[in-house]
Protein backbone atom coordinates (compact mmCIF):
# COMPACT_ATOMS: atom_id res chain seq x y z
CA UNK A 1 0.00 0.00 0.00
CA UNK A 2 1.20 3.79 -0.76
CA UNK A 3 1.37 5.63 1.94
CA UNK A 4 1.95 9.83 1.82
CA UNK A 5 1.91 11.02 4.82
CA UNK A 6 1.65 14.75 6.93
CA UNK A 7 1.29 16.63 9.70
CA UNK A 8 -2.24 17.72 9.55
CA UNK A 9 -1.40 20.77 11.51
CA UNK A 10 -2.51 23.57 11.58
CA UNK A 11 1.23 25.22 11.14
CA UNK A 12 1.00 28.42 12.19
CA UNK A 13 3.24 31.32 11.23
CA UNK A 14 3.30 35.02 10.95
CA UNK A 15 2.93 37.24 7.41
CA UNK A 16 6.45 37.80 5.82
CA UNK A 17 7.67 34.38 7.38
CA UNK A 18 8.71 30.94 5.68
CA UNK A 19 6.29 27.67 6.27
CA UNK A 20 8.03 24.91 5.62
CA UNK A 21 5.50 22.03 4.90
CA UNK A 22 6.82 18.36 4.75
CA UNK A 23 5.86 15.01 3.38
CA UNK A 24 7.44 11.33 3.40
CA UNK A 25 5.94 8.55 0.78
CA UNK A 26 6.33 4.57 0.96
CA UNK A 27 6.88 4.30 -2.75
CA UNK A 28 10.41 4.18 -3.85
CA UNK A 29 8.74 3.65 -7.67
CA UNK A 30 7.44 6.81 -7.04
CA UNK A 31 7.96 9.13 -9.60
CA UNK A 32 5.91 12.65 -9.58
CA UNK A 33 5.24 14.67 -7.49
CA UNK A 34 2.73 17.27 -6.80
CA UNK A 35 1.88 20.08 -4.22
CA UNK A 36 -1.13 21.34 -4.53
CA UNK A 37 -3.47 23.86 -2.59
CA UNK A 38 -7.12 23.65 -1.60
CA UNK A 39 -8.79 26.59 -0.02
CA UNK A 40 -11.91 25.52 2.36
CA UNK A 41 -14.87 24.27 -0.26
CA UNK A 42 -12.75 24.39 -2.90
CA UNK A 43 -11.23 21.88 -5.00
CA UNK A 44 -7.36 21.65 -5.67
CA UNK A 45 -5.07 23.60 -7.32
CA UNK A 46 -1.56 22.92 -8.76
CA UNK A 47 1.26 24.97 -6.45
CA UNK A 48 4.69 23.07 -7.77
CA UNK A 49 5.69 20.00 -9.17
CA UNK A 50 8.95 17.97 -9.17
CA UNK A 51 10.10 15.42 -10.61
CA UNK A 52 14.22 15.15 -10.01
CA UNK A 53 16.07 15.45 -6.67
CA UNK A 54 16.83 19.00 -5.70
CA UNK A 55 15.27 22.09 -5.43
CA UNK A 56 12.53 23.90 -7.53
CA UNK A 57 12.01 27.18 -7.28
CA UNK A 58 8.83 29.80 -8.88
CA UNK A 59 8.05 32.82 -7.45
CA UNK A 60 7.74 32.11 -3.51
CA UNK A 61 7.25 28.73 -3.96
CA UNK A 62 10.24 25.70 -3.53
CA UNK A 63 9.55 22.59 -3.84
CA UNK A 64 12.29 19.94 -2.73
CA UNK A 65 12.80 16.75 -3.66
CA UNK A 66 15.27 13.54 -1.86
CA UNK A 67 14.13 10.18 -3.41
CA UNK A 68 16.89 8.74 -1.19
CA UNK A 69 15.17 9.85 1.47
CA UNK A 70 11.78 9.90 0.40
CA UNK A 71 11.01 13.35 1.46
CA UNK A 72 9.25 15.68 -0.74
CA UNK A 73 8.92 19.68 0.95
CA UNK A 74 7.85 23.28 -0.04
CA UNK A 75 8.66 26.41 1.24
CA UNK A 76 6.83 29.19 1.20
CA UNK A 77 8.66 32.48 1.81
CA UNK A 78 7.32 36.30 2.58
CA UNK A 79 4.50 34.18 3.62
CA UNK A 80 1.13 36.01 3.67
CA UNK A 81 -2.42 35.68 4.94
CA UNK A 82 -3.61 34.47 1.40
CA UNK A 83 -1.79 31.46 1.49
CA UNK A 84 -3.74 29.82 4.47
CA UNK A 85 -4.97 26.67 2.80
CA UNK A 86 -4.45 23.12 3.04
CA UNK A 87 -1.48 22.05 1.15
CA UNK A 88 -1.84 18.14 -0.03
CA UNK A 89 1.40 16.47 -1.16
CA UNK A 90 0.51 14.12 -4.14
CA UNK A 91 2.64 11.65 -5.63
CA UNK A 92 2.29 9.05 -9.04
CA UNK A 93 3.73 5.73 -9.42
CA UNK A 94 3.07 3.13 -12.31
CA UNK A 95 0.68 0.64 -11.04
CA UNK A 96 -0.17 -2.09 -13.50
CA UNK A 97 0.08 0.28 -16.40
CA UNK A 98 -1.29 2.88 -15.18
CA UNK A 99 0.05 6.04 -13.38
CA UNK A 100 -2.04 6.04 -10.26
CA UNK A 101 -1.95 9.54 -8.05
CA UNK A 102 -2.19 8.93 -4.68
CA UNK A 103 -2.82 12.29 -1.96
CA UNK A 104 -1.57 12.50 1.53
CA UNK A 105 -4.20 14.09 4.03
CA UNK A 106 -2.81 17.56 4.00
CA UNK A 107 -1.30 20.17 6.07
CA UNK A 108 -3.45 23.31 7.58
CA UNK A 109 -1.26 26.16 6.70
CA UNK A 110 -2.11 29.14 8.80
CA UNK A 111 -0.47 32.56 8.21
CA UNK A 112 -1.38 35.54 10.48
CA UNK A 113 -0.87 39.10 9.98
CA UNK B 1 -11.64 28.24 -21.59
CA UNK B 2 -14.04 26.31 -19.66
CA UNK B 3 -12.91 24.08 -16.85
CA UNK B 4 -13.76 20.74 -15.41
CA UNK B 5 -17.59 20.86 -14.24
CA UNK B 6 -19.47 18.67 -12.21
CA UNK B 7 -23.02 18.44 -11.43
CA UNK B 8 -24.99 18.51 -9.40
CA UNK B 9 -23.07 20.64 -6.82
CA UNK B 10 -24.64 19.06 -3.86
CA UNK B 11 -27.07 16.37 -3.90
CA UNK B 12 -29.26 15.27 -0.98
CA UNK B 13 -30.69 11.46 -0.92
CA UNK B 14 -31.93 8.81 0.89
CA UNK B 15 -30.11 5.73 1.87
CA UNK B 16 -30.66 3.50 -0.16
CA UNK B 17 -31.24 5.32 -3.73
CA UNK B 18 -29.00 5.46 -6.49
CA UNK B 19 -27.07 8.33 -7.75
CA UNK B 20 -25.26 9.69 -10.57
CA UNK B 21 -22.56 12.32 -10.96
CA UNK B 22 -21.59 13.70 -14.08
CA UNK B 23 -18.05 15.12 -14.76
CA UNK B 24 -17.18 17.26 -18.10
CA UNK B 25 -13.53 17.16 -18.48
CA UNK B 26 -11.23 19.57 -20.43
CA UNK B 27 -11.68 19.25 -23.89
CA UNK B 28 -8.78 17.08 -25.26
CA UNK B 29 -7.83 15.67 -21.71
CA UNK B 30 -7.93 12.06 -22.63
CA UNK B 31 -7.52 11.24 -18.51
CA UNK B 32 -10.48 11.85 -16.12
CA UNK B 33 -9.93 10.52 -12.45
CA UNK B 34 -12.61 10.30 -9.83
CA UNK B 35 -11.84 11.22 -6.14
CA UNK B 36 -13.81 10.90 -3.14
CA UNK B 37 -13.10 13.49 0.00
CA UNK B 38 -14.74 13.16 3.34
CA UNK B 39 -14.18 15.65 5.42
CA UNK B 40 -10.80 16.43 6.81
CA UNK B 41 -9.77 13.99 5.09
CA UNK B 42 -7.66 13.46 2.05
CA UNK B 43 -8.41 12.46 -1.54
CA UNK B 44 -9.20 8.99 -1.87
CA UNK B 45 -8.38 8.14 -5.17
CA UNK B 46 -11.39 6.39 -7.03
CA UNK B 47 -11.69 5.12 -10.44
CA UNK B 48 -8.90 6.90 -13.33
CA UNK B 49 -10.11 6.40 -17.30
CA UNK B 50 -7.24 7.23 -20.04
CA UNK B 51 -8.32 7.49 -23.38
CA UNK B 52 -10.42 4.15 -24.39
CA UNK B 53 -8.48 1.77 -22.53
CA UNK B 54 -10.30 0.20 -20.00
CA UNK B 55 -10.23 2.12 -16.74
CA UNK B 56 -8.61 1.31 -13.36
CA UNK B 57 -10.80 0.55 -10.81
CA UNK B 58 -8.46 -0.25 -7.96
CA UNK B 59 -9.77 2.40 -5.98
CA UNK B 60 -13.33 1.78 -5.99
CA UNK B 61 -14.49 0.95 -2.37
CA UNK B 62 -17.46 -1.71 -3.34
CA UNK B 63 -19.38 -2.84 -6.32
CA UNK B 64 -21.82 -0.65 -5.43
CA UNK B 65 -19.50 1.71 -7.36
CA UNK B 66 -19.42 2.20 -10.95
CA UNK B 67 -18.35 4.52 -13.71
CA UNK B 68 -18.24 4.93 -17.29
CA UNK B 69 -16.70 7.27 -19.65
CA UNK B 70 -18.79 8.04 -23.20
CA UNK B 71 -16.64 9.03 -26.26
CA UNK B 72 -13.72 9.60 -24.32
CA UNK B 73 -15.07 12.95 -22.87
CA UNK B 74 -18.18 13.18 -20.44
CA UNK B 75 -18.15 10.61 -17.44
CA UNK B 76 -20.60 9.14 -14.79
CA UNK B 77 -19.70 7.90 -11.64
CA UNK B 78 -23.19 5.82 -10.34
CA UNK B 79 -23.22 5.27 -6.68
CA UNK B 80 -25.76 1.87 -6.36
CA UNK B 81 -27.97 1.54 -2.96
CA UNK B 82 -26.15 4.29 -1.13
CA UNK B 83 -25.14 4.15 2.48
CA UNK B 84 -24.25 6.98 4.99
CA UNK B 85 -20.72 6.64 4.74
CA UNK B 86 -20.70 7.08 1.04
CA UNK B 87 -21.39 11.23 2.07
CA UNK B 88 -18.85 13.15 0.88
CA UNK B 89 -17.36 15.25 -1.89
CA UNK B 90 -16.51 13.91 -4.85
CA UNK B 91 -14.28 15.35 -7.46
CA UNK B 92 -13.29 15.12 -11.05
CA UNK B 93 -9.89 15.73 -12.33
CA UNK B 94 -8.88 15.43 -15.92
CA UNK B 95 -5.36 15.83 -17.28
CA UNK B 96 -3.83 15.98 -20.94
CA UNK B 97 -2.33 12.92 -20.74
CA UNK B 98 -1.97 9.78 -18.39
CA UNK B 99 2.01 9.92 -18.03
CA UNK B 100 1.97 10.69 -14.49
CA UNK B 101 3.62 13.90 -15.17
CA UNK B 102 0.81 16.38 -16.27
CA UNK B 103 -1.44 18.71 -13.67
CA UNK B 104 -4.74 17.56 -12.55
CA UNK B 105 -6.91 19.81 -13.22
CA UNK B 106 -10.10 19.69 -10.64
CA UNK B 107 -13.61 20.37 -11.50
CA UNK B 108 -15.82 22.09 -8.13
CA UNK B 109 -17.02 18.83 -6.77
CA UNK B 110 -20.41 17.43 -6.17
CA UNK B 111 -21.07 17.16 -2.40
CA UNK B 112 -23.40 14.27 -1.85
CA UNK B 113 -25.79 13.48 1.34
CA UNK B 114 -27.13 10.23 2.00
CA UNK B 115 -29.77 11.14 4.59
Amino acid sequence: QKEVEQNSGPLSVPEGAIASLNCTYSDRGSQSFFWYRQYSGKSPELIMSIYSNGDKEDGRFTAQLNKASQYVSLLIRDSQPSDSATYLCALSSLSGGSYIPTFGRGTSLIVHP
Amino acid sequence: GAGVSQSPSNKVTEKGKDVELRCDPISGHTALYWYRQSLGQGLEFLIYFQGNSAPDKSGLPSDRFSAERTGGSVSTLTIQRTQQEDSAVYLCASSPDAGGTDTQYFGPGTRLTVL
